[in-house]
């Protein structure tokens, strides 16, 4: 089974502001890492897939980065409609996991 | 327009069985996989399992906490996929959503998702 750490588990910002979310393996993945967007009540959406390729539709300040063990999702300039919660998934082995979520909330 | 409809949840005791089933439209089904992916209330996302293709021999895949207890299976000419869910848990309590991978039956993340079904385990 490949361990995930997301951190941090929750991220108070401002809208403006460039948010960092990191997602580290228990062992390597590749690039096969993907991020979703979660908002109450809804399905998550992907937003990111093989670490660093925006999904179709997906605004550009949304961008990802990293291979292996450490990986990054940064949101440049922080709109009002992004404060949600973000899950990492690994797609590279079964079970495939989740990483435990952050949830980014209104400062 | 790719839609996945989820059905069959509700109420059920401990010990337990319930069968859930995702409708697919809009896209290939018969060449695609199918996943599960439950939410407990105010939790994180865990994937349950998943059922690939014909041409992948309906190989299945399932989550260490289901193993033995839960099972995927599909009917490519109704385009729908199920979860059959036996011995039932209080812990198996969930939003469980069904899923599909962005190309086909390989090794890709989820971009289409249904709705949801919510189970409840009580008594």
């Amino acid at each position: 089974v490949i361990w995930m750490t997301q951190s941090p588990s929750l991220l108070s910002a401002s809208t403006g502001d460039r948010v960092t979310i990191s997602c580290r393996m228990s062992q390597g993945i590749s690039s096969y890492l993907a991020w979703y967007q979660q908002k109450p009540g809804k399905a998550p959406e992907l937003l990111i897939y093989a670490a660093s390729t925006l999904q179709s539709g997906v605004p550009s300040r949304f961008s990802g980065s990293g291979s292996g063990t450490d990986f990054t999702l940064t949101i440049s300039c922080l709109q009002s409609e992004d404060f949600a919660t973000y899950y990492c998934q690994q797609y590279y082995s079964f079970p495939w996991t989740f990483g435990q979520g952050t949830k980014v909330e209104i400062k | 327009e790719v839609q996945l409809v989820e059905s069959g949840g509700g109420l059920v005791q401990p010990g337990g069985s319930l069968k859930l089933s995702c409708a697919a439209s809009g896209f290939t089904f018969s060449g695609s996989a199918m996943h599960w992916v439950r939410q407990a209330s105010g939790k994180g996302l865990e994937w349950v399992g998943r059922i690939r293709s014909k041409a992948n021999s309906y190989a299945t895949a399932y989550a260490a906490s289901v193993k033995g207890r839960f099972t995927i299976s599909r009917d490519d000419s109704k385009n729908t996929a199920y979860l059959q869910m036996n011995s039932l848990k209080t812990e198996d309590t969930a939003v469980y959503y069904c899923t599909r991978p962005a190309t086909g039956d390989g090794y890709n993340p989820f971009d289409y998702w249904g709705q949801g079904t919510l189970v409840t385990v009580s008594s």
